[in-house]
């Protein structure tokens, strides 16, 4: 039972480089989230999605961007990398509407842009 | 979403019952109070919730003030395995709206000594 599945686990960038930070869900969720993570801090929403086609702005949605062409899959996107986005991405899922059930969350991408 | 306030840190000795401790003196009557933690290097877990009455599960117990002003996370016997960051958090959970835009703050670091 793989849940939450993130790729890759550690990533260095150079400023102004792109890369796309893969998620993967075998739960069938139609709800699923990126957050990141800046050193000692709590997660902050980027961007999120209530199903395939659909996506919506979080906190934080400056420098990302996101697609869901499947239930299944969510990359994040990182156009121009920039030191500021140095952090830990973790992305996330949930069923949806009706009853309540958890985020459930990845082990997490940590991202080094120099 | 209503803000918390949570101890940066505390700490415990190992197969010592814990008491985390959670002031939400702003909450609504719709807000449910929802527990996460994270391990080290992984991503964040759900622990527990509830709206007004007491709740138990097998990870632990979540006692709520009678005005709901503040809630305290019960750890009976803590375990080395225990050792994370707590989060607290508020959602309105009877909005209708499925997405978890969960506000994560800092949280409180629990540290177990053996």
């Amino acid at each position: 039972n793989a849940g939450v599945t993130q790729t890759p686990k550690f990533r260095i960038l150079k400023i102004g480089q792109s890369m796309t930070l893969q998620c993967t869900q075998d739960m069938n969720h139609n709800y699923m989230y990126w957050y990141r993570q800046d050193p000692g801090m709590g997660l902050k929403l980027i961007y999120y999605s209530v199903g395939a086609g659909i996506t919506d702005k979080g906190e934080v949605p400056n420098g990302y961007n996101v697609s869901r062409s499947t239930t299944e899959d969510f990359p994040l996107r990182l156009e121009l990398a920039a030191p500021s986005q140095t952090s830990v991405y973790f992305c996330a899922s949930s069923p949806g509407q009706g009853v309540f059930s958890p985020l459930h969350f990845g082990n997490g991408t940590r991202l080094t842009v120099t | 979403d209503a803000k918390t306030t949570q101890p940066n840190s505390m700490e415990s000795n190992e197969e010592e019952p814990v008491h985390l401790p959670c002031n939400h003196s702003t909450i609504s009557g719709t807000d449910y109070i929802h527990w996460y933690r994270q391990l080290p290097s992984q991503g964040p877990e759900y622990v527990i919730h509830g709206l007004t009455s007491n709740v138990n599960n097998r990870m632990a117990s979540l006692a709520i003030a009678e005005d709901r002003k503040s809630s305290t996370l019960i750890l009976h016997r803590a375990t080395l395995r225990d050792a994370a960051v707590y989060y607290c958090i508020l959602r309105d959970d009877w909005t209708g709206e499925g997405a978890q835009k969960l506000v994560f703050g800092q949280g409180t670091r629990l540290t177990i000594n053996p």
